[in-house]
């Protein structure tokens, strides 16, 4: 099975800072990695897919990059509702798609 | 509105048993893949069960492979899960996810972009 890993696993951050979380997988899987944000008590919210585009609806501030085994997301300047817990899901492995553990944003 | 909406959930003893629906609006039910999605208290998500459009293909993790059974009625726009042999470890709110794309493959595959609001099952004696 793929497995799927985050850097950091929690952040502090301000208003207006610039923040990126890494996702690594276990194995290469092309461009084939989607990013969620969940905030607490709500259903995870589809933020990217194939690893850079942007789900219709979701902030330009949100971006992200990478192919292969390393991939990032990146918030330019981050928001008072960017607040959450971000997780990378790889589809290489489709229907069996595995999520990364998540990278909780906090207030600093 | 596309939607989807989670019932079934409950306070279950080890080894019991307990069937998920959801319900689905909104889009053309048949036409998508479907999948559920869990998390367990302060955890992070897994996935859990995935079921073609036609319900012909199903597919689960091996955590919960023979124990659970995903399906489907497209004729009144819902998904299950049957959960047996239940287990403390199964303890997690369960989301049912719709695939961003009709017949989607690894390769064309917009990740999940319809979630339930989640319904929690809890395994304890």
């Amino acid at each position: 099975a793929i497995r799927m890993t985050q850097s950091p696993s929690s952040l502090s951050a301000s208003t207006g800072d610039r923040v990126t979380i890494t996702c690594r997988a276990s194995q290469g899987i092309s461009s084939y990695l989607a990013w969620y944000q969940q905030k607490p008590g709500k259903a995870p919210k589809l933020l990217i897919y194939a690893a850079s585009t942007l789900q219709s609806g979701v902030p330009s501030r949100f971006s992200g990059s990478g192919s292969g085994t390393d991939f990032t997301l990146t918030i330019s300047c981050l928001q008072s509702e960017d607040f959450a817990t971000y997780y990378c899901q790889q589809y290489y492995s489709y229907p069996r798609v595995t999520f990364g553990p998540g990278t909780k944003v906090d207030i600093k | 509105e596309v939607q989807l909406l989670e019932s079934g959930g409950g306070l279950v003893q080890p080894g019991g048993s307990l069937r998920l629906s959801c319900a689905a609006s909104g889009f053309t039910f048949s036409s998508y893949a479907m999948s559920w999605v869990r998390q367990a208290p302060g955890k992070g998500l897994e996935w859990v069960s995935a079921i073609s459009g036609s319900g012909g293909s199903t597919y689960y993790a091996d955590s919960v492979k023979g124990r659970f059974t995903i399906s489907r009625d497209n004729s009144k726009n819902t998904l299950y899960l049957q959960m047996n042999s239940l287990r403390a470890e199964d303890t997690a709110v369960y989301y049912c996810a719709k695939d961003a794309v009709p017949a989607a493959t690894y390769y064309y595959y917009y990740g999940m972009d319809v979630w339930g609001q989640g319904t929690t099952v809890t395994v304890s004696s």
